[in-house]
């Protein structure tokens, strides 16, 4: 099966710039789920979905990030205006099932702000 | 909250050695248990899982992992390492239900030939 597609791979910006992240996980997971991972750091949940809905977006700086999930499959992650403490990269990650099946991860987005 | 401790941040190792990266965790809750790599620039893979009944886990690349409850632990174990094993390993845990993963901040493994 396809894994988990994520564009671009590499981003780079100037801090106050807006940037968005695509995701598309695999067909027929209903839960999908955006980490952040800074470097030297494990990822931390910024969003999870279910289907098109939010369930969890408790660590998602709502003042500058944003995330969509139109249809309940693709999903777009934004950032506006970005700061320098935002260079990270972005793992999209989907599964079948919320919980304990164990996510697919996508090779994620590396974002550099400068 | 859930919560996992890595308590080695880099482990070196010669090739052929075996190797112990250790986690233990924090719920007040029943558990599932991750062990992911990550090769540089790259997403994290899953290497194995314990949801429930036996104890000792075996996943992929030779890899186990034993869940022990008393001491809070889930220990990622390799006999014999090779160079290619070298990347970052990241524990995980969350609960049943609609809870989402959360990581410990990693291990980085380093095969010294």
């Amino acid at each position: 099966e396809a894994g988990v597609a994520q564009s671009p791979r590499y981003k780079i910006i100037e801090k106050r710039q807006s940037v968005a992240f695509w995701c598309n996980p695999i067909s027929g997971h209903a839960t999908l789920y955006w980490y952040q991972q800074i470097l030297g750091q494990g990822p931390k949940l910024l969003i999870q979905f279910q289907n098109n809905g939010v369930v969890d977006d408790s660590q998602l700086p709502k003042d500058r990030f944003s995330a969509e999930r139109l249809k309940g499959v693709d999903s777009t992650l934004k950032i506006q205006p970005a700061k320098l403490e935002d260079s990270a990269v972005y793992l999209c990650a989907s599964s079948q099932t919320p919980g304990g099946g164990g996510y697919t991860f996508g090779s994620g987005t590396r974002l550099t702000v400068v | 909250a859930q919560s996992v401790t890595q308590l080695d941040s880099q482990v070196p190792v010669f090739e052929e050695a075996p190797v112990e990266l250790r986690c233990n965790y924090s719920s007040s809750v029943s558990v599932y248990l991750f062990w992911y790599v990550q090769y540089p620039n790259q997403g994290l893979q899953l290497l194995l899982k314990y949801l429930s009944g036996s104890t000792l886990v075996k996943g992929i690349n030779g890899f186990e992992a034993e869940f022990n409850k008393s001491q809070t632990s889930f220990h990622l174990r390799k006999p014999s390492v090779h160079i290619s094993d070298t990347a970052e390993y990241f524990c995980a845990v969350t609960s049943p239900g609609n809870t989402p993963l959360v990581f410990g901040k990693g291990t980085r493994l380093s095969v010294i030939a």
